[in-house]
């Protein structure tokens, strides 16, 4: 069975723009979680979403936002980007919105300029 | 607030050896524990958890992790210490305070592991 899969795998930006992750999680996994991690750090947790519907947000600002489709893939979009936004972006799925095992996807490696 | 806390930032054994990889937490209520590793460019990958039970876990790849409440600690080891077990180690603990599966990490430990 193929695992999470993210795309892209690599990107860069200038600040000022628009960006669209996207993660389609495990089949059978309804519920997908976005995290950051910034370069030395442990992830940060951005989004859950579960059934389609936002289940918990992060200590994020209002330029990021995500949405989970009818076949359960997800997308994030960051606004107006900063140079602060360049990290690595984690996608998780699991079977249930409180189910203890989560599968990571690779990841997509954001770099603003 | 819930957290948890990696005390090393590197960690060196040498191949055979037994390795350790300390985690603390803090957390309200009983803590649902988690390992995970990370090779370089690649995601996380999920080692082992601690739910309830025995205070002892198994995962996978060799690794096992004792849990500890008077201690409020959750340390990663392996009894014999692999070059290719050289990655960067994360703990994460299920934040109770809402009904998600919202992990909080630790900041990671680098562990080295000399032929």
């Amino acid at each position: 069975d193929a695992g999470v899969t993210q795309s892209p795998t690599h990107l860069i930006k200038t600040r000022g723009q628009h960006v669209t992750l996207r993660c389609s999680p495990i089949s059978g996994h309804k519920s997908v979680s976005w995290y950051q991690q910034v370069l030395g750090q442990g992830p940060q947790f951005i989004f859950q979403y579960y059934e389609k519907e936002e289940r918990g947000r992060g200590n994020f600002p209002d330029r990021f936002s995500a949405r989970q489709f009818p076949n359960y893939s997800s997308e994030l979009n960051v606004n107006a980007l900063l140079l602060g936004d360049s990290a690595l972006y984690l996608c998780a799925s699991s079977l249930g919105q409180v189910a203890y095992e989560q599968y990571f996807g690779p990841g997509t490696r954001l770099t603003v300029t | 607030a819930q957290s948890v806390a990696q005390p090393e930032d590197q960690v060196n054994v040498a191949e055979g050896n037994p390795l350790t990889v300390k985690c603390t937490y803090s957390v309200s209520g009983n803590p649902y524990l988690f390992w995970y590793v990370q090779y370089p460019n690649r995601g996380l990958q999920f080692l082992l958890k601690y739910i309830t039970g025995d205070n002892l876990v198994k995962g996978s790849y060799g690794f096992e992790a004792e849990f500890n409440k008077s201690q409020t600690s959750f340390h990663l080891k392996k009894p014999s210490a692999l070059v290719s077990d050289s990655a960067l180690y994360f703990c994460a603990v299920r934040d109770r305070s809402g009904n998600t599966g919202k992990l909080i990490f630790g900041q990671g430990t680098t562990l080295q592991v000399k032929p």
